[in-house]
């Protein structure tokens, strides 16, 4: 099954640009790159995902390599409020199952 | 309130009871979904359904079981609980299979 790779945790200093790197070497002509992040005692949130061209929206933008085994979340000014555990996942639209979240990024933002 | 919901958001149950999670949505979303987490597995896949009457299982199905006679609603069933069990259980939906999706607040339980 086609996984993601992400550094345990990473810290930023409050309004930086942060880039979260992830990889996914396995990955199939199918599979799309979704983000997802997790604050404390809540559900995961969506932020942003792409399939072969890099992608832009209100929260974040992902930049995706041409070979297409890696990615980068990139938050443009980090906030206090940014601080969460980031999700790298590769989801293939017509399988579930394939759809595997990981351990994720942990995100520290320091004021 | 319009969003997606859990009930209980926490709930203690003995081995071997029989426990409900309930989900709402009211988006009318066609997808839902229910995951558990827990640490060092991050979020697992246990069912999908893809509308009203169509569900499938996920990574982890085992020891669960679903409903979905509406749209809105998608329970899912611990028949007789195990300690294994424990866990947070979270509710998604979706528009469609690959659009992002909406997560509720989480259940917390725990079997005893």
């Amino acid at each position: 099954d086609a996984k993601t790779t992400q550094p345990n945790s990473m810290e930023s200093n409050e309004e930086e640009p942060v880039h979260l790197p992830c990889n996914h070497s396995t990955i199939s002509g199918t599979d799309y790159i979704h983000w997802y992040r997790q604050l404390p005692s809540q559900g995961p949130e969506y932020v942003i995902h792409g399939l072969t061209s890099n992608v832009n929206n209100r929260m974040a933008s992902l930049a995706i390599a041409e070979d297409r085994k890696s990615s980068t979340l990139i938050l443009h000014r980090a906030t206090l409020r940014d601080a969460a555990v980031y999700y790298c996942i590769l989801r293939d639209q017509g399988n579930f199952n394939k759809f595997y979240f990981g351990s994720g990024t942990k995100l520290n933002v320091k004021p | 309130d319009a969003g997606i919901t859990q009930s209980p958001r926490y709930k203690i149950t003995e081995t071997g009871r029989q426990v409900t999670l309930m989900c709402h949505q009211t988006w009318s979303h066609s997808y839902m979904f229910w995951y558990r987490q827990d640490l060092g597995h991050g979020l697992r896949l246990i069912y999908y359904s893809a509308a009203a009457d169509i569900t499938d299982k996920g990574e982890v199905p085992d020891g669960y079981v679903v409903s979905r006679s509406k749209t809105e609603n998608f329970p899912l069933t611990l028949e007789s609980a195990t300690r294994s069990q424990t866990s947070v259980y979270f509710c998604a939906s979706s528009e469609y299979s690959r659009y992002e999706q909406y997560f509720g607040p989480g259940t917390r339980l725990t079997v005893t």
